[in-house]
């Protein structure tokens, strides 16, 4: 079965900083793709980034990047120059093949940006 | 271009009764998914709907029940509430049911459940 960890629950930062947020997934899946959502307090999930399990290069958005392990099952956020505005909950999710829309997320990290 | 929109934003209702949670999905996306998140919990998914079909349910009973209409909006209902329902139900629509990609969601319906 398909799972997802996140096993830091908070973090904090300071402004300006650059800050790794922890995901581990399992799957026996050869294909799969890996997602990172905001979630600011008013509740909307917030696309940031994607990883396609045969993606040769970690992928990146702006401010955002994909540390992809995949020999170790990892695929943790980094945010560089962190903003106040960064302060959030973050999941962690993952997508079967052929099964678009049908995430599997972790619990969530709450990251907290100090000024 | 319209985002995905849920209604109600916030509703309170007691065990037993039944709620319908309304969406309407991004212009142009024949995919909806329901999830629920639990409070301090990750989105779990409910199911999906991808014209007019259901495509797909996760761990959730079969009071649990949607709809989606031509125009591929969508509905969520909720028969014989229980106390556990409570949650925020977020609402998911993508342009493609086989291609895994961006998903993009409303704001929810938090529901709570005395």
């Amino acid at each position: 079965a398909q799972k997802i960890t996140q096993t830091q629950p908070g973090m904090f930062v300071q402004e300006k900083e650059a800050v790794t947020l922890d995901c581990t997934y399992d799957t026996s899946d050869p294909s799969y793709g890996l997602f990172w959502y905001k979630q600011p307090s008013s509740g909307e999930m917030i696309f940031l980034i994607y990883q396609g399990s045969y993606d040769q290069q970690n992928a990146t958005e702006g401010r955002y990047s994909l540390n992809f392990q995949k020999a170790r099952k990892s695929a943790n956020l980094v945010i560089s120059a962190s903003q106040l505005g960064d302060s959030a909950m973050y999941f962690c999710a993952m997508s079967r093949p052929k099964q678009g829309g049908k995430l599997i997320f972790g619990q969530g990290t709450e990251l907290s940006v100090k000024p | 271009e319209t985002g995905v929109t849920q209604s109600p934003t916030h509703l309170i209702k007691t065990r037993g009764q039944q709620v319908t949670l309304r969406c309407s999905s991004q212009s142009g996306h024949n995919t909806v998914s329901w999830y629920q998140q639990a409070l301090g919990q990750g989105p779990q998914f409910i199911f999906q709907y991808y014209r007019e079909e259901e495509n797909g349910r996760g761990n959730f009973p079969p009071r649990f029940s949607g709809l989606q209409f031509p125009n591929y909006s969508s509905e969520l209902n909720v028969n014989a509430l229980e106390l556990d329902d409570s949650a925020l139900y977020l609402c998911a629509s993508s342009p493609s049911v086989r291609v895994a990609g961006e998903l993009f969601f409303g704001e929810g319906s938090r529901l709570t459940v005395l």
